[in-house]
Formats: C-alpha cells, structure tokens, sequence
C-alpha cells in the first residue's frame, strides 16, 4: 500500500525559504517509471503543480516557479523534499506530495496535504 | 505553457442526471489529459488518465473521452458522492491543472 504523508512548518515569514518533507512508502524512487510530485492549492482556489522528480534524478519544475523551487530525492530515507525560496503572503496555500507513474503520467496516489501559512 | 481551460465552472445537477465537463488545452497534448475529484478538505483522486482509461476502484459511471485539445469527463448517473469539484491535469513534459469545476446539487 503506498502512502505519502507531507510535513513542514505551518507558518513562514515573508521573504523566507520554505522546506517541505514528503515521507513515503510502499514504493521506492528508484523503480523505474516513478516519480514524485508536489502540487499547491491556496485556500478556495485551483490545483497548482509545482514540481516532480522523476526515478532518474530527471526534474521538472512549473516554468512560472521556475526560480524559486528545488526538488531533491533521498531514495534511502524514502524522502523527497521541495524548498521554495522568497516566500510571500500569496504563497498561503496546503501544499500536497503525490506519486506519479510515467505509464498514465498522472498522480495516482496523494498525502493527505499540508497547509502553510505566509504572514509576518 | 500549456493553458488547460475547463467549463463550466459550476454545474448545478441533480442525482440521476447525466453530467459533462469539458477541458480544452491550448495545444495538442495527444491523450495525456486525467481527471481528479476532490471534496472539501480532502486530496485529489485520480478517476481518469490517458484521457479515457479507467483508474482501479472508480465506478464505471465515470467515462473520459477526447483527444488531441479537446475532452470531456462524464458522468452518466450522478450519485450523492458525487457531488464534488472536478479538475483535469494535461502532460507535456510539464503538468498543468484546469481551474476546476464544481458540481453542485441543484
């Protein structure tokens, strides 16, 4: 059964760097066709995705967010971790890791999401 | 960037009812399009990918169809679970989500 769960903190200051954890299991990054995802959703609004790193170190990052994510893997502790740069008041959102498989390229498995809050 | 327009953006039905939602990309993205459901306070749930393909456990009243820039999600019997906000998400090497569309009772 895989899970993915995300943790974090819940408030970040304006202009800080925020480091989100996603813990997971029932799958390892290193099979081939994997891959892991973040996406955001700011209260009542849409789906934003955010960034995905695939079983290959192979990263995509949203073009818009470009310069502010990284994406990084540690297959051994079945972690991936996002870290997004100069955070602002328009970043509050619940941020959620998803698994993700090349053979639907779709996030068939999502954690349960995580809210962050920007305010000073 | 790929753009991903969905419409209508609200729907109001009632159980029973046949319900289409359509998702329309600003350019070809072949069938690489899936459809999501989500309820209030909880994840997204994969019901959809490769455009028609069935996700495991997702009842067979919801069917996917289109390709190229143009799909739709239907549901051909709109039980009470249903009653959510529905999102498509297009693959292009990069991913991007409609802006959703919420089904409401009517």
């Amino acid at each position: 059964q895989i899970t993915l769960k995300e943790s974090g903190p819940t408030l970040v200051k304006p202009t800080q760097t925020l480091t989100l954890t996603c813990t997971f299991s029932g799958f390892s990054l290193s099979t081939s066709g994997v891959g892991v995802g973040w996406i955001r959703q700011p209260p009542g609004k849409a789906l934003e995705w955010l960034a995905l790193i695939y079983w290959n170190d192979d990263k995509r990052y949203s073009p818009s967010l470009k310069s502010r994510l990284t994406i990084t893997k540690d297959t051994s502790k079945n972690q991936v971790v996002l870290t997004m740069t100069n955070m602002d008041p328009v970043d509050t959102a619940t941020y959620y890791c998803a698994h993700f498989q090349i053979a639907s390229n779709a996030f068939d498995i999502w954690g349960q999401g995580t809210m962050v809050t920007v305010s000073s | 960037d790929i753009q991903m327009t969905q419409s209508p953006s609200t729907l109001s039905a009632s159980v029973g009812d046949r319900v289409t939602i359509t998702c329309r990309a600003s350019q070809s993205i072949s069938s690489w399009l899936a459809w999501y459901q989500q309820k209030p306070g909880k994840a997204p749930k994969l019901l959809i990918y490769k455009a028609s393909s069935l996700e495991s456990g997702v009842p067979s009243r919801f069917s996917g169809s289109g390709s190229g820039t143009e799909f739709t999600l239907t549901i051909s019997s709109l039980q009470p679970d249903d009653f959510a906000t529905y999102y498509c998400q297009q693959y292009n090497s990069y991913l991007t989500f409609g802006g959703g569309t919420k089904v409401e009772i009517k």
